[in-house]
């Protein structure tokens, strides 16, 4: 266990579905990020959020949409999602954003958009 | 922007041998870190080691080694005695230490199999 913690494990969802996914963190870190995992394809850095405050937003279509309400929580709002949305979501966090610190990751929550 | 490139898409090692893992990267950057991550079947990402551009030394982890080659932007991984739960598949990544942003830049992996 790294100490994040990612709900649900696996999720089916339509194209109409509203979903999200839950990040939660036990490490006292203040920098979470959101990852895509393809298959065939690196890692994509999607959102990065420092202090509750989002810091990047990786070029990510606005069907995803972030929210951090504390430093212990971070969530993947899904909306209208396609098809080529289906892949392994990681969330991972870091005592600070930068500096080299190591990111520590969740088990995913594998999306399957049908 | 930086890349990373594992070559080898997949692996195989007989139990207690030895295995080296290529990861090679372009980067103008000159203080960086770079990390090997492992994943196993249950997905969960782990840390297997970290080196530090300025540090000459090669990083070491129990089983675990690199071989970091820093003018020919290269960090190999070897796996000594490997065991059965090596099996895996291996990242490599790197971040710049200049960016405010934290990001990791990721290579597409190595899947590796260690047979009994």
């Amino acid at each position: 266990e790294t100490g994040v913690t990612q709900t649900p494990r696996h999720l089916v969802m339509g194209m109409t579905n509203k979903k999200s996914l839950k990040c939660e963190q036990h490490l006292g870190h203040n920098a979470m990020y959101w990852y895509k995992q393809s298959a065939k394809k690196p890692l994509e850095l999607m959102f990065v959020y420092n202090f509750k405050e989002q810091t990047e937003n990786n070029s990510v279509p606005s069907r995803f949409s972030p929210e951090c309400p504390n430093s212990s929580h971070l969530f993947l709002h899904l909306h209208t999602l396609q098809p080529e949305d289906s892949a392994l979501y990681l969330c991972a966090s870091s005592p600070r954003r930068d500096s080299g610190d190591i990111q520590y990751f969740g088990a995913g929550t594998r999306l399957s958009v049908l | 922007a930086q890349t990373v490139t594992q070559s080898q898409p997949e692996m195989s090692v007989q139990e207690a041998e030895t295995v080296t893992l290529s990861c090679t990267y372009d980067t103008s950057e000159s203080n960086y870190y770079l990390f090997w991550y492992k994943q196993p079947p249950s997905r969960q990402m782990i840390l297997v080691i970290r080196q530090e551009a300025y540090k000459q030394q090669n990083a070491t982890e129990n089983r675990f080694s690199v071989n970091f080659q820093k003018a020919a932007k290269s960090f190999s991984l070897k796996i000594s005695d490997s065991q059965l739960g090596d099996t895996a598949m291996y990242f490599c990544a790197f971040l710049d230490r200049g960016s405010t942003l934290g990001r990791l830049y990721f290579g597409r992996g190595t899947q590796l199999t260690v047979w009994p």
